[in-house]
């Protein structure tokens, strides 16, 4: 597709339970990242790919959260053992390059609501 | 550690009065710095942004900022908004190829 696709676009999920949430960003972009946004907190960083580099997972908030990236492309962010607190918008970003000096396109985020 | 601070959370404003949104960073090396809006129920757009040269930048829908590297400062201005502004405006700053953001400024535009 064109832009950044996130699925699914909302997830109800039981406490306890475990959720995946997918990302296809933009053909050929190697920098991806994910993002959790919370009412009046903002965008919180939560992990950064570029191209085979390991990734930045200083954002995570625990280890019940974790990312891969196969291929270099699709991007998948699993939150194990699910609380409520983990309710948020999971946005997520891809760029041409990481370097810095191009933009970050946006998907349309993944509403997460946690029972 | 590295952060960008957004000064303003809240703004309210009549049509046509100037805006203007604080945005400063704590990183000494090499930044890229960004605008986003959030319209409601919008994606994440570009507003502007500043790589190198110029550190006066325009960018999209009459907006501008100004880069003072020495203040670590990316501030956003706009001479006069108008009521289809309102939204959520984050300033990023990408330090390292980590891309930052702020905790977002609220504005909102009375006609």
């Amino acid at each position: 597709g064109a832009g950044v696709s996130q699925s699914p676009s909302n997830k109800v999920t039981e406490k306890g339970k475990d959720v995946e949430l997918r990302c296809d960003p933009i053909s050929g972009h190697t920098a991806l990242y994910w993002y959790r946004q919370s009412l009046g907190q903002g965008l919180e960083f939560l992990i950064y790919f570029q191209g085979n580099s390991a990734p930045d997972k200083s954002g995570l908030p625990s280890d019940r959260f974790s990312a891969e990236r196969t291929g270099g492309s699709v991007s998948t962010l699993t939150i194990q053992r699910t609380q409520q607190e983990d309710s948020a918008v999971y946005l997520c970003a891809s760029s041409l390059a990481g370097g810095g000096n191009t933009e970050a396109f946006f998907g349309q985020g993944t509403r997460l609501t946690v029972v | 550690a590295q952060s960008v601070s957004q000064h303003n959370h809240h703004v309210i404003l009549s049509e046509a009065a100037s805006l203007e949104l604080g945005c400063n960073y704590s990183y000494g090396g090499t930044v890229n710095l960004f605008w986003y809006v959030q319209s409601p129920g919008q994606h994440l757009q570009l507003l502007l942004k500043y790589f190198s040269g110029d550190p006066l930048v325009k960018g999209i829908k009459g907006f501008e900022a100004e880069f003072i590297k020495s203040k670590f400062s990316f501030n956003l201005r706009k001479p006069s908004v108008q009521w289809s502004d309102t939204a959520e405006y984050f300033c990023a700053v990408n330090m390292i190829g980590k891309l930052i953001f702020g905790q977002g400024t609220t504005l909102q535009v009375k006609p």
